[in-house]
């Protein structure tokens, strides 16, 4: 079974700081890799999709890389804010449409 | 836009009845999800579809039915509900690519069981 890991599980942080939230999975042969926003009692919200032969997607204050020899992608998250509390999850995608989740990092960020 | 589109969006069931999840979608997607959430167990799969008139098995699929007879609906129906059921039900669609790559995946809103 496909295994995606998610670390820290839970992260709290004073707003304006940088951060960086971590997903790893066993299988390199990835189609993509797609990070997730969870607000509680929401749906999820896309944040960024990498295709297996990128390095990097870039939107707004989020940047996500991936590291396919690794097993790895890190979600930055610049000068977070109060709003950016949720939890984030990545979710990769082998075998055309078969999904795999991690179990997510909740994310508090203080005023 | 509407984009995934689930209903109901809360429901309580006694144990023994049934019910239908609908989800609609309107992006044209030939690929459609059903999953729950449960604390501390994740995402799990239920069912998927990757066209009309076609289903199969995810990772937790028993007492769970589906059908998808038009490409933008996708139903989970649930025969005999019983309390391990209780969970939030989530839709999902993403769109084929070239090399039967899915695409970015989204999801609806999501359905809250309570199964008494």
């Amino acid at each position: 079974k496909q295994e995606v890991t998610q670390i820290p599980a839970a992260l709290s942080v004073p707003e304006g700081e940088n951060l960086v939230l971590n997903c790893s999975f066993t299988d390199s042969a990835i189609y993509n890799l797609q990070w997730f926003r969870q607000d509680p009692g929401k749906g999820l919200t896309s944040l960024l999709l990498i295709q297996s032969s990128q390095r990097e997607q870039t939107s707004g204050r989020l940047n996500a890389s991936l590291d396919k020899s690794s097993g790895r992608s890190t979600l930055y998250i610049a000068a977070s804010q109060p709003g950016d509390s949720a939890t984030y999850l990545c979710a990769v995608v082998y075998n055309f449409n078969k999904f795999y989740f991690g179990s997510g990092t909740k994310l508090n960020v203080k005023p | 836009n509407a984009g995934v589109t689930q209903t109901p969006k809360f429901r309580v069931l006694k144990t023994g009845q049934s019910m239908t999840l609908l989800c609609a979608q309107d992006m044209n997607h030939e690929y459609m999800y059903w999953y729950r959430q449960d604390p501390g167990m994740g995402l799990r799969l239920i069912h998927y579809s990757v066209g009309e008139g076609t289903t199969a098995k995810g990772e937790v699929p028993d007492g769970y039915n589906v059908s998808r007879l038009k490409k933008q609906n996708f139903l989970l129906g649930l025969e005999s509900a019983a309390p391990s059921q209780t969970s939030v039900y989530f839709c999902a669609s993403s769109r084929w690519t070239s090399g039967g790559a899915s695409g970015e995946l989204f999801f609806g809103e999501g359905s809250r069981l309570t199964v008494l």
